[in-house]
């Protein structure tokens, strides 16, 4: 039971956009803690995708972007390809747990 | 470009220790980095298992303290993982992962490696 909550899966025909939603609580998210998004593509290790709630690293392309507001923060994934079909998970900080919690993880299907 | 390799048993007996060390190339250990492990079993998500500095400064998963140590070696440039007392629910791929600070994002990741807890 993930202490940050992400939908299984969402999907998308290329081109279009899709989100991800990540939602947390006042002992992670909504204290404040940033936020950091990866992807995983089949059979691979995660790779960092954004960090520090919107920050992109260096050649992650900008059709990917995320926000933090409240308790919940979000991924977006404009231009939708077919390379892009992943599993996407959100981390943060959680205070109850003192230690880092990830999502439970969004299966990305590119229709 | 720093690059992570984990190394180690792929099976391990239930009761026993599961033991994996992640090996650092392109990189110091003893940079201003955290070192830590998360794993994932077959087809679910990511758990983070712990993470140590290089001063031997370490932050466990409160699920997971009673069974886990973590230990780095400067003079090898590599950090290990112990996992005492396993049973098939630890089954999982184990990546050894570079945080930029404490309990933060993480910028590098090894490949991964299966252990498996079977008889």
């Amino acid at each position: 039971q993930s202490v940050l909550t992400q939908p299984p899966s969402v999907s998308g025909a290329p081109g279009q956009r899709v989100t991800i939603s990540c939602t947390g609580s006042s002992s992670n998210i909504g204290a404040g803690y940033d936020v950091h998004w990866y992807q995983q593509l089949p059979g691979t290790a995660p790779k960092l995708l954004i960090y520090v709630n919107s920050n992109r690293p260096s050649g992650v392309p900008d059709r990917f972007s995320a926000s933090k507001s409240g308790t919940s923060a979000s991924l977006a994934i404009t231009g939708l390809q077919a390379e892009d079909e992943a599993d996407y998970y959100c981390q943060s900080y959680d205070s109850s747990l003192s230690g880092v919690a990830f999502g439970g993880g969004t299966k990305l299907t590119v229709l | 470009q720093v690059q992570l390799q984990e190394s180690g048993p792929g099976l391990v007996k239930p009761s026993g220790t599961l033991s994996l060390t992640c090996a650092v190339s392109g990189g110091s250990i003893s940079s201003s980095n955290y070192w830590s492990w998360v794993r994932q079993p077959p087809g679910k998500g990511l758990e983070w298992i712990g993470e140590i500095y290089h001063s031997g400064s370490t932050n466990y998963n409160p699920s997971l303290k009673s069974r886990v140590t973590m230990s780095v070696d400067k003079s090898k440039n590599q950090f290990s993982l112990t996992l005492s007392s396993v049973t098939a629910t630890d089954t999982a791929f184990y990546y050894c992962a570079r945080g930029k600070y404490s309990s933060n994002w993480f910028d590098s990741w090894g490949q991964g490696t299966l252990v498996t807890v079977s008889s």
